[in-house]
């Protein structure tokens, strides 16, 4: 059985850059939810696409989009890069259902200079 | 809206020694609760989760939590720690508004160091 991967590992962007992050869900899931994790503080929803659907989203700004692909597979875009968006950004896939466990990747360190 | 407290931020404890983590929710339905654990540099690795059913629920290496609903807690221990136990350790509720596989809402964390 395949774990969540997640591409880059780490990322290294300048403020109004435009940025993509990418995340490869488990086997057999079908619900992919991203998070930001800022220094120190625990993860924060960002959204989540359930067969290549946005399903739910935390509140984060319209410049923080996605995609959800045939495979499951997601990316995370942000455009205009801010300062505060320097974070670790993770990925989570899982079955359809409240109750079901989100398996969560590396993550992806991003520092917006 | 759903939130969770986790009170203090770094817990320190001798090895062998009980591991308490104490988590707080706020819910205006039933929650569903999980605790997650972080390693340096790694991703969110499930220790347990409560759902329904018993409200003593036990996890992956020795770990266990109990719901509590008339205290609206989820506090984690652990009988005797282990060096590597140390780590991060996140409490986290489901939202269950959003439907369809819901939104994990976290704490802040708590850091435990384990002395040996």
């Amino acid at each position: 059985e395949t774990g969540v991967t997640q591409s880059p590992t780490h990322l290294i962007k300048t403020r109004g850059q435009q940025v993509t992050l990418r995340c490869s869900s488990q086997s057999g899931h079908n619900t992919v939810s991203w998070y930001q994790q800022a220094l120190g503080q625990g993860p924060q929803f960002i959204f989540q696409y359930y067969r290549e659907e946005e399903n739910g989203r935390g509140n984060f700004p319209p410049r923080f989009s996605g995609l959800q692909f045939p495979n499951y597979s997601s990316e995370l875009n942000v455009n205009a890069l801010e300062l505060d968006d320097s974070a670790l950004y993770l990925c989570a896939s899982s079955s359809l259902g409240p109750t079901d466990t989100q398996y969560f990747g590396p993550g992806t360190r991003l520092t917006v200079l | 809206a759903q939130s969770v407290t986790q009170l203090g931020s770094h817990v320190s404890v001798s090895e062998g020694a009980l591991v308490l983590l104490r988590c707080n929710y706020s819910s205006s339905v039933p929650p569903y609760l999980f605790w997650y654990v972080q390693y340096p540099n790694q991703g969110l690795q499930l220790l347990l989760k409560y759902t329904t059913g018993a409200t003593l629920v036990k996890g992956i290496n020795g770990f266990e939590a109990e719901f509590k609903k008339s205290e609206t807690s989820f506090h984690l221990t652990k009988p005797s720690a282990h060096m590597s136990d140390a780590a991060e350790y996140f409490c986290a509720v489901s939202d269950l508004g959003t439907g369809a596989n819901s939104k994990l809402t976290f704490g802040k964390g708590i850091t435990l160091s384990v002395r040996p």
